[in-house]
């Protein structure tokens, strides 16, 4: 199984200011069609996840475009321009080159 | 709109059965895949499994494929997840998201509380 791993996993950010979690994968996530299926997600307390990035950068319906993703092979990166209070919540990378479609362990957004 | 609508909360005994269901709509129900995702409280996600809603065909996480079972209803545009002998540590939310094979988890339902305990 491919395995996700986050940093950090708490990231304290003051309104207005820049954050950005990074996501390490055990295997490179480019497919041999060519795609690198890596995804990110956000959870806000009490609600299920929601789709932010797909392919790497592409931002979803809806997304704001504070939010952006980066990236190749083994190492990505989900950055928010300027965090917002709706922002709060954990984040996780996920992947879907090969099954299992594996998960992040989330990384925790907080309002300093 | 898009709308996955899940099944309401249950509390099990151990060693017995649940299914929660997830019926879609607004959408073309059989261009889609559904994925099982679940979430142990204040814990991570975890991948359950996969079904077409075209062919029926399905992908398990390995862990699980002993007890799991997911099938579709096409003329009720809903799919279903029955995990077997339910053990304390299925305690989760279960939660059914919309994708197609590469793109896993774009529409999500509410998610259903399902709960072990003697």
């Amino acid at each position: 199984d491919i395995v996700m791993t986050q940093t950090p996993l708490s990231s304290p950010v003051a309104l207005g200011q820049p954050a950005s979690i990074s996501c390490r994968s055990s295997q490179t996530l480019l497919h041999s069609d060519g795609n690198t299926y890596l995804s990110w997600l956000q959870q806000r307390p009490g609600q299920p996840p929601r789709l932010l990035i797909y392919n790497v950068s592409n931002r979803f319906s809806g997304v704001p475009d504070r939010f952006s993703g980066s990236g190749a092979g083994t190492e990505f990166t989900l950055k928010i321009s300027r965090v917002e209070a709706e922002d709060v919540g954990v984040y996780y990378c996920t992947q879907a080159t090969q099954f299992p479609h594996t998960f992040g362990q989330g990384t925790k957004l907080e309002i300093k | 709109q898009i709308q996955l609508v899940q099944s309401g909360s249950e509390v099990k005994k151990p060693g017995a059965s649940v299914k929660v269901s997830c019926k879609a709509s607004g959408y073309m129900f059989t261009t889609y895949g559904i994925n099982w995702v679940r979430q142990a409280p204040g814990q991570g996600l975890e991948w359950m499994g996969r079904i077409s809603a075209s062919s029926g065909d399905t992908h398990y996480a390995q862990k699980l494929q002993d007890r799991v079972n997911m099938t579709t209803d096409r003329s009720t545009s809903t799919v279903y997840m029955e995990l077997r002998s339910l053990r304390s540590d299925d305690t989760a939310v279960y939660y059914c998201a919309r994708g197609r094979l590469r793109y896993p988890f774009d529409y999500w339902g509410q998610g259903t509380l399902v709960t072990v305990s003697s």
